[in-house]
Order: structure tokens, then sequence, then C-alpha cells
């Protein structure tokens, strides 16, 4: 089946730091994926939709000079969360779904991210 | 304002009963309807879908009732078994296509006791 692979699974890091976490569609390509966010308890909050070739489109609230989204090829998204700080400590976590399919969403297995 | 809504956060079971895990919705153009499990430190896996034009789709010991009217759904795992043990998660999104992203519910923490 569909594999989606993230990476790191997870960072800890020092505040102002900057930290790349990259989705991959491993066995199919897919021209838009899907950053989550989750906090403890919380559903999982859509923060942008990333779009092959072309910019992000971020939810409301969800800051893009702060979580830079870049989708350069139809199997890779990364998301930068630039000068992190504490309160960017989080569950991130992407999904993909095979362009032109009727497939479900297959999702990353997330990345811990904690500021120190 | 939550569009999807699992008002149970948590569900224990005895291994070989009935799990039922209920969701509603409030957004009228959801029309396709997801629920994945999750594990610790891993990521969801799908488990099971239905459209809007069914009422009832079943996957082995897993099946999905979707009531439009009343906008709920629930899934339904039967027979329970320990492994079964984790957090599902129902979501749902307007049409059924790749540039659609989902609406989650916050999830409910499944236990299947032994």
């Amino acid at each position: 089946g569909a594999v989606v692979s993230q990476h790191p699974s997870r960072v800890i890091c020092k505040s102002g730091t900057s930290v790349k976490i990259e989705c991959r569609s491993l066995d199919f390509q897919a021209t838009t994926m899907f950053w989550y966010r989750q906090f403890p308890k919380k559903s999982l909050m859509l923060m942008a939709t990333s779009n092959e070739g072309s910019k992000a489109t971020y939810e409301q609230g969800v800051e893009k000079d702060k979580f830079l989204i870049n989708h350069a090829s139809l199997t890779l998204s990364t998301l930068t969360v630039t000068s992190a700080h504490p309160e960017d400590s989080s569950f991130y976590i992407c999904s993909a779904r095979p362009t032109g399919s009727n497939q479900p969403q297959h999702f990353g297995d997330g990345t811990r991210l904690s500021i120190l | 304002d939550q569009q999807v809504k699992q008002n149970s956060p948590s569900l224990s079971v005895q291994e070989g009963r009935i799990s039922i895990l209920n969701c509603d919705y409030t957004n009228s153009m959801f029309d396709y309807f997801l629920w994945y499990k999750k594990y610790p430190a891993e990521g969801p896996t799908f488990l099971i879908s239905i459209s809007s034009i069914k009422d009832k789709n079943e996957d082995g010991r897993f099946t999905v009732f979707l009531n439009k009217s009343a906008k709920h759904l629930s899934l339904h795992i039967v027979p329970s078994q320990p492994g079964d043990s984790a957090v599902y998660f129902c979501a749902a999104s307007a049409w059924n296509s790749g540039n659609t992203p989902l609406v989650f519910g916050k999830g409910t923490r499944l236990s299947v006791i032994a």
C-alpha cells in the first residue's frame, strides 16, 4: 500500500533554531500534501496544504513566514519551522494521497518537536 | 467551532465484545468520512471509509454506519481484540478529492481489556 515517510521522528533543539521536517511519498506521486499539527489531547489541526510547484495554502492563524513549506517535487514536501520557540513544540504530521486516485490520505509517523 | 466531534474521549470494552465509537459532524457539505487508528508515536493508519451515498460499509471486523439526517456516524468493531486498543479518529471532507484536506475529531481512546 501507499507509504508516507516523515523525517525526523523527533527533534530537540534550542530556542531560535530553524528545523526542517521532510515528508516523502515512497511509492506514489502526490501533487498535494497536507501538514497537520496536534497538541496534547486535541485533534489534528490542518496547518497548510502543500502544492507541488506552487505556493502552499495556509489555514487561518498559521504564519506562513514562520512555517515555510516547499513542495519541489511530486514526492517531497518540507516544512521548516523558522526561529522556533517553546510554543512551537508540538507533534507535526504530514499526509498525502496518490494523485488522481480515490485512495484515502496516508499519513507519515509524525515529528515530535521539542524546543528548549 | 468544531465541525467533527467525538464526544467520548475514552472507551473501555472487554475482549470479544462490540466496541462502538461515535462521531458527529456539523458541516452538511461533508460527504466523505473516514476512520483512522493511531498508536502512540505513530501516524494515523486508515481503517475504513464511507461516502454519503451509502449508509453502511463493512470490512472484516469493522463496520461504519452513516446517518446523514442525524449527521452522525459510528464505527463498530466486532469482536474487539486487545490489539484494537488505540486512539480512533473520525475524519470528514467535502468531496473525495486529492486536494481536499480532512477535518478531524479529537479522537476516542479505546481500551480493550483481556
